[in-house]
């Protein structure tokens, strides 16, 4: 079975603060996501890459970065976290030869206050 | 811009009926559409993909069409059960990205 494990499952940091999220999979998968979920909005895309070392950006990535230095580990990170990035945060993957079935970490939930 | 709407209203049924789930979408020409299964606290698990020139699709109690005139997908849940209570999200895929819905939670009373 395919294991996408995210580092922390709750997460609790101040304003100003600089976070890394990090996200881990075991089944050599290419592409590898990060969105925010919000009740009554879904899952946005914040970054993708789809190889190492290569990132792009998707609906929402102000105030993000993300960075894969190996295939299976991509991070996400808040420069200077902001109280409107308050949410759930979930990383996912997927093998490039399929049709693009996405395999989620448990989510990792982030307060700023 | 591209919009998905699923059930803007949760989802109340009692065991053993169908649910029956609306995924609507405007600006977007899907080459495949899929459905997942969110439990709260947790990430989402795929269940189903449907391609553009498939009408119907199946997988033990789960029904899933899609038609691409009416910009819909409908996701049914037969002889429902307490289980199959969650959030389920239809996503949208032309490339390696999706597009997902905000979302339609069912509640099957015993």
């Amino acid at each position: 079975d395919v294991k996408v494990t995210q580092s922390s499952r709750y997460l609790v940091k101040r304003t100003g603060e600089k976070v890394f999220l990090e996200c881990v999979q075991d089944m050599d998968h290419e592409n590898m996501f990060w969105y925010r979920q919000d009740p009554g909005l879904g899952l946005r895309l914040i970054y993708f890459s789809y190889d190492v070392k290569m990132k792009e950006k998707g609906d929402i990535p102000e105030g993000y970065s993300v960075s894969r230095e190996k295939k299976e580990r991509f991070s996400l990170i808040l420069e200077s976290a902001s109280t409107n990035q308050t949410s759930m945060y979930l990383c996912a993957s997927f093998y490039r030869g399929s049709l693009g079935e996405q395999y989620f970490g448990p989510g990792t939930r982030l307060t700023v206050t | 811009s591209q919009k998905i709407e699923q059930n803007s209203e949760a989802l109340n049924i009692q065991e053993g009926k169908t649910a029956t789930l609306t995924c609507n979408y405007t600006n977007y020409s899907p080459a495949y559409l899929q459905w997942y299964r969110q439990d709260p606290g947790r990430g989402p698990v795929f269940l189903l993909l449907i391609r553009e020139n498939e009408k119907e699709k199946r997988k033990e109690r789960l029904k899933v069409t899609f038609d691409t005139t009416l910009k819909q997908s409908l996701f049914h849940i037969t002889a429902s059960q307490p289980a199959d209570s969650a959030t389920y999200l239809c996503a949208l895929g032309g490339d390696y990205k999706l597009s997902f819905g905000a979302g339609t939670t069912v509640t099957v009373r015993a």
